[in-house]
């Protein structure tokens, strides 16, 4: 099946500080979200993105799929963004995988 | 619009027993999906139903568990006998198409002694 490699494993900023999370993946895709879970295991969608650029507030995904990868960028962080950030693919085989996520520690 | 919805979010039970959670998904939604995040680890599929139907269940444990979703909308994943092993979030999630974008519910913790 196809694998979804995370980086980097753990994170910890200082509040107000810039972040590159990557995806890499190794088959073509129909589809990739990216998910933060909350301390209370709550799995929040961030971005539908298979390929492009999307932005959300402080948030945004660039995804090459050519390339086989995937950014998600959290621009002046806060401690709430804190938690688990997830990055999700669908190829033909139509079922969704996840990578083993960033844990992200964001420091007041 | 109502989210995914699970119950019970939790569960305590001793090994050997059995346990059933139950899931809502969106209203409209075809395809509905089972995944077990044990922790530390993220989600995997258990199984994916389209509709009545299912599409994928190569990594449902078959010989304790089990699920349904009989008249293609709500959905009931169930463990018999548990093992310790089963500890872990069960969560359920739905899609509007079988490509389409996944939205996940609460989950429910199953800790089993």
């Amino acid at each position: 099946g196809i694998q979804v490699e995370q980086s980097p494993p753990d994170l910890i900023l200082q509040e107000g500080a810039n972040s590159t999370l990557r995806c890499n993946f190794s088959d073509s895709v129909n589809n990739l979200q990216w998910f933060h879970q909350n301390p209370w295991g709550q799995l929040i969608n961030l971005f539908y993105i298979p390929s492009g650029t999307k932005q959300n507030g402080r948030l945004s995904a660039t995804t090459v799929a050519t390339e086989r990868y995937s950014l998600l960028y959290i621009s002046s962080s806060q401690t709430t963004d804190s938690g688990v950030y997830f990055c999700a693919v669908k190829n033909a085989g139509n079922m969704l995988t996840f990578g083993g996520g960033t844990r992200l520690m964001v420091k007041p | 619009e109502a989210g995914v919805a699970q119950s019970p979010r939790y569960k305590i039970i001793e090994k050997r027993q059995s346990v059933a959670f139950w899931c809502n998904p969106i209203s409209g939604h075809a395809t509905l999906y089972w995944y077990q995040q044990i922790l530390g680890q993220g989600p995997k599929l258990l199984i994916q139903f389209q509709n009545n139907g299912v599409v994928d269940d190569s990594q449902l444990p078959k010989d304790r568990f089990s699920a349904e979703r009989l008249k293609g909308v709500d959905s009931t994943l169930k463990i018999q006998p548990a093992k310790l092993e089963d500890s872990a979030v069960y969560l359920c999630a739905s899609s509007l198409l079988n490509t389409g974008e996944l939205f996940f519910g609460e989950g429910s913790r199953l800790t089993v002694l």
